[in-house]
């Protein structure tokens, strides 16, 4: 079974610039996630969706981040403009709920540098 | 403010000792409660959940983690560490969605 595919995996950008992550997550996974991951930290939510609608989006900074599901499968994640503190590790994320439990699948991970 | 707390931020142990990573979690629900490890430049892995039932839970890569309710903790364990096993680890809370740590680092020493 393939993984939680992202791209690109590093992106370093000039602030104010804009940037785009995508995620194709595993087939058949309904619930996807994106996490902002800042160094030395946890992974922090920042929306999620079942199939193609948003469940919580109350942790997304909406005047710049963005996220779209497109037919419940591929996900897109966008920064317009982005800030210096935005630098962080993008995961994207896809649930399996499985006879009264479930677990996350994690995407290796979008890097991303503002300067 | 509800959250999952690891204390220590880093940890060294030497190869072939036992380790034991520490979490809190201050939710007042029945708790889902997972162990991540995340190697540098990968996502993370799952090694063990639990949800209910025996409170002694058991992993992947000889790892397990003993639920106490009564301590609010989920402490992970290992009998003997692997250079391998040198990592990033995140305890996490989840319901509909999963509350991090802020993870421990963990270096084994030759």
């Amino acid at each position: 079974e393939a993984g939680v595919a992202q791209s690109p995996r590093y992106k370093i950008i000039e602030k104010r610039q804009s940037v785009a992550f995508w995620c194709n997550p595993i087939s058949g996974h309904a619930t996807l996630y994106w996490y902002q991951q800042i160094l030395g930290q946890g992974p922090k939510l920042l929306i999620q969706f079942q199939n193609n609608g948003v469940v919580d989006d109350s942790q997304l900074p909406k005047d710049r981040f963005s996220a779209e599901r497109l037919k419940g499968v591929d996900s897109t994640l966008k920064i317009q403009p982005a800030k210096l503190e935005d630098s962080a590790v993008y995961l994207c994320a896809t649930k399996l709920a499985l006879g009264g439990t479930y677990e996350q699948y994690f995407g290796p991970g979008t890097r991303l540098t503002v300067t | 403010a509800q959250s999952v707390t690891q204390p220590d931020i880093h940890i060294t142990v030497s190869e072939g000792a036992s380790l034991e990573l520490r979490c809190n979690y201050s939710y007042g629900a029945t708790p889902y409660l997972f162990w991540y490890v995340q190697s540098p430049g990968q996502g993370l892995q799952l090694l063990l959940k639990y949800f209910s039932g025996d409170t002694l839970v058991q992993g992947i890569k000889g790892f397990e983690a003993e639920f106490k309710r009564s301590q609010s903790s989920f402490n992970l364990r290992k009998p003997s560490v692997h250079w391998s096993d040198a990592a990033e680890y995140f305890c996490a809370w989840g319901d509909n969605d999963m509350r991090f740590g802020a993870g421990t680092r963990l270096t084994v020493k030759p």
